[in-house]
């Protein structure tokens, strides 16, 4: 089946520093998606591509659909205490409303003060 | 926030018990999901509804079955138990069905744990 590959599964980062996580395919995805696990709750939407080559950003948050269609990068500016969690990145293959998401394992962000 | 209420949010059980869990929702949404979180597996999904009585099947569907009676409830049932299903498991809405815009709202999750 599709799969969704992030590495690595853990990153350790200074308060204030960038952070540049990237999730790739051997198939391509039409849509991308990226998502943020905070602790104990459900994964909410951080920021949804939907065009080759297309660059988002949603505060300190940028993400961008990589030209090839297999790949998406997700950057974190100037990290803060709260950016800790887990992030996904979510991808469609085919569009159409009952297709079905294929998800990333996640990667935990740790934030050091 | 999106108005998903699954419960319970805590369970615990033993093996060969049956189990449901429930997911409500007050956004009036079509489509409804059920996900289990595992480490290293992150989010799989279990099953799915795009309406009244119509489900389908996810990618780990075995042990797990689904109704969904009315469109503000989904519920999952697990028939008999095993230890394999202790996991987080979450619901998640779509207005639009995942697959059209790949835009899913969360709940806050039921952990389950099978002794």
């Amino acid at each position: 089946g599709q799969q969704l590959n992030q590495s690595p599964q853990s990153m350790f980062i200074q308060e204030g520093e960038d952070v540049s996580m990237n999730c790739t395919s051997s198939s391509i995805f039409n849509t991308w998606l990226w998502y943020k696990q905070d602790p104990g709750e459900g994964p909410v939407l951080l920021i949804a591509l939907y065009k080759a080559g297309e660059l988002t950003s949603n505060g300190r948050l940028t993400a961008q659909f990589g030209i090839t269609r297999k790949d998406s990068f997700l950057n974190i500016s100037a990290s803060i205490p709260s950016d800790v969690g887990i992030y996904f990145c979510a991808g469609l293959a085919v569009p159409g409303a009952n297709s079905k998401l294929t998800f990333g394992k996640g990667i935990t962000l740790s934030v050091r003060p | 926030d999106a108005g998903i209420t699954q419960s319970p949010r805590h369970k615990v059980t033993e093996t060969g018990t049956p189990v449901t869990l429930r997911c409500h929702q007050t956004e009036n949404h079509r489509y409804m999901y059920w996900y289990r979180q595992d480490p290293g597996h992150g989010l799989r999904l279990i099953h799915y509804s795009y309406g009244v009585k119509d489900t389908d099947k996810g990618e780990v569907s075995d042990g797990y079955s689904v109704s969904r009676s009315k469109t503000e409830d989904f519920l999952l049932t697990l028939e008999s138990a095993t230890s394999s299903q202790t996991s987080v498991y979450f619901c998640a809405i779509s207005f639009a069905g995942g697959g059209g815009t790949g835009e899913l709202f969360f709940g806050e999750g039921s952990r389950l744990t099978v002794l």
